[in-house]
């Protein structure tokens, strides 16, 4: 069975510039969490999706942005790019309430 | 507010000595708690689930357990390849499916 899938694995933008990171979750998962993770820190919630609709966003700015597509794979959008966005971000997946969540690889994405 | 602090924030362990990561939890209602564990830059791996207070889960070296405010991860006889950022996350019940996760736990196991 295939695990979550990220892509890209590494990606460079320069400052205002957008990102689209994308993300396909284990075949039958219909939620899809994105969450940012800066270097040597914990993990922060950025956007929970299910069944196509956002269910509900951590504390972060309006250009931080997503969607899920109708085969329950997502995409994260950030726009107008700042330095702090660089991060390692991740996608995780899950199936029903109470189970357990299935991370990806995660995307490193640097702003230079 | 529902919340997950995790003890110590690092720890450093020689090979083969055990010992223990906690986990508090305040939450209304617990429906799932979730231990991972992360290397760097990459995410994170399952390890376990628990769902009521007293039970336990075992992999390898590792046993999870619960109580109505906390989780234990013993580590018994550590290996250097154990060293890793374990993480706990935890569901409250409701409709809010969201997780709540802790900062993690360093473990650096030295040979």
């Amino acid at each position: 069975e295939a695990g979550v899938t990220q892509s890209p694995t590494h990606l460079i933008k320069t400052r205002g510039q957008q990102a689209t990171l994308r993300c396909s979750p284990i075949s039958g998962h219909t939620s899809v969490y994105w969450y940012q993770q800066a270097l040597g820190l914990g993990l922060q919630f950025l956007l929970w999706y299910d069944e196509g609709e956002e269910r509900n966003r951590g504390n972060f700015p309006p250009r931080f942005s997503g969607r899920q597509f109708p085969n329950y794979s997502s995409e994260l959008n950030v726009n107008a790019l700042e330095l702090e966005d660089s991060a390692l971000y991740l996608c995780a997946s899950r199936g029903s309430t109470g189970s357990q969540a299935f991370f990806g690889q995660g995307t490193r994405l640097t702003v230079v | 507010e529902d919340q997950v602090t995790q003890s110590p924030e690092a720890l450093r362990l020689q090979e083969g000595e055990s010992s223990s990561l906690n986990c508090s939890y305040t939450v209304s209602g617990l429906r799932g708690l979730f231990w991972y564990r992360q290397d760097p830059g990459k995410g994170p791996e399952f390890l376990f689930t628990l769902y009521s207070a007293g039970e336990e889960k075992e992999k390898e070296r590792l046993k999870a357990t619960l109580t109505k405010k906390e989780s234990f991860l013993h580590i018994t006889a550590p290996k250097p390849e154990d060293s890793a950022t374990y993480l706990c996350a935890v569901q409250a019940a409701g409709n809010n499916r969201k997780l709540i996760w802790g900062l993690g736990t360093s473990l650096a196991v030295n040979p």
